[in-house]
């Protein structure tokens, strides 16, 4: 079945450090794959995603190429801020169908520090 | 900008009784789930629905939990006999027409969490 694998937290950075979150997925076929972020006290919010190999989705600032031959979708950001801290979730559904569930990786916490 | 909502934000209950917990998803979302995440665990998907029928289950989904819309707008996830170990943050998403952009996309609610003493 479908799995995805990303780093355990908690992290913690100094503002405007490098970040990578890593992600790898086990699926069958051709997954599009997710990164979802939960702000503290709030729901899940799509933050990027990509639908085929070497798509790279990116928003706000991160970014994360879809890596077919390593079977991964790592999550970088060149300099975080303190508004970053959150609980980061990779994710993937095997087919564009709407109906599809999505499998999440356990999440990772995010600390910046000032 | 159209958003799920979710209620009650935090439900108490006893072991044994039964729960609702409320979802109005996008209003033209024609795709409904729910998950759910236990302390410190990984978001699990529960169910899918569509057509006003189940599209798809995991094994969690047990016979203690059905799904329900009631009307045109609201999403219901019941709990016949709540347990202990059912105490997590119950999220709802919903995912448009196949026409749109966000077809692929599941939009989430805040989540309403349940606690069961």
């Amino acid at each position: 079945g479908n799995s995805v694998t990303q780093m355990e937290g908690p992290v913690t950075l100094s503002e405007e450090a490098f970040l990578t979150i890593n992600c790898t997925y086990t699926a069958t076929g051709y997954p599009s794959l997710f990164w979802y972020v939960q702000y503290p006290g709030e729901g899940l919010q799509l933050l990027l995603k990509a639908t085929k190999a070497d798509d790279k989705g990116s928003n706000k600032g991160f970014e994360a190429t879809y890596r077919k031959e390593t079977t991964s979708f790592h999550l970088e950001k060149g300099s975080v801020q303190v508004s970053d801290s959150a609980v980061y979730f990779c994710a993937l559904k095997s087919t564009p169908g709407g109906y599809q569930k999505v499998t999440f990786g356990i999440g990772t916490k995010l600390q910046v520090i000032p | 900008e159209p958003e799920v909502t979710q209620t009650p934000s935090h439900q108490v209950t006893q072991m044994g009784q039964e729960v609702i917990l409320r979802c109005v998803p996008i209003s033209n979302h024609l795709y409904f789930y729910w998950y759910r995440q236990i302390l410190g665990q990984k978001v699990e998907f529960l169910v899918s629905f569509y057509n006003n029928e189940i599209s798809e289950k995991s094994e969690i989904f047990d016979d203690q939990f059905s799904v329900e819309r009631p009307d045109g707008s609201n999403f219901t996830l019941k709990i016949r006999s709540t347990k202990l170990e059912d105490s997590a943050m119950y999220f709802c998403a919903s995912s448009g027409l196949k026409t749109s952009s966000s077809y692929n996309e599941q939009f989430f609610g805040p989540g309403t969490r349940l606690t069961v003493l």
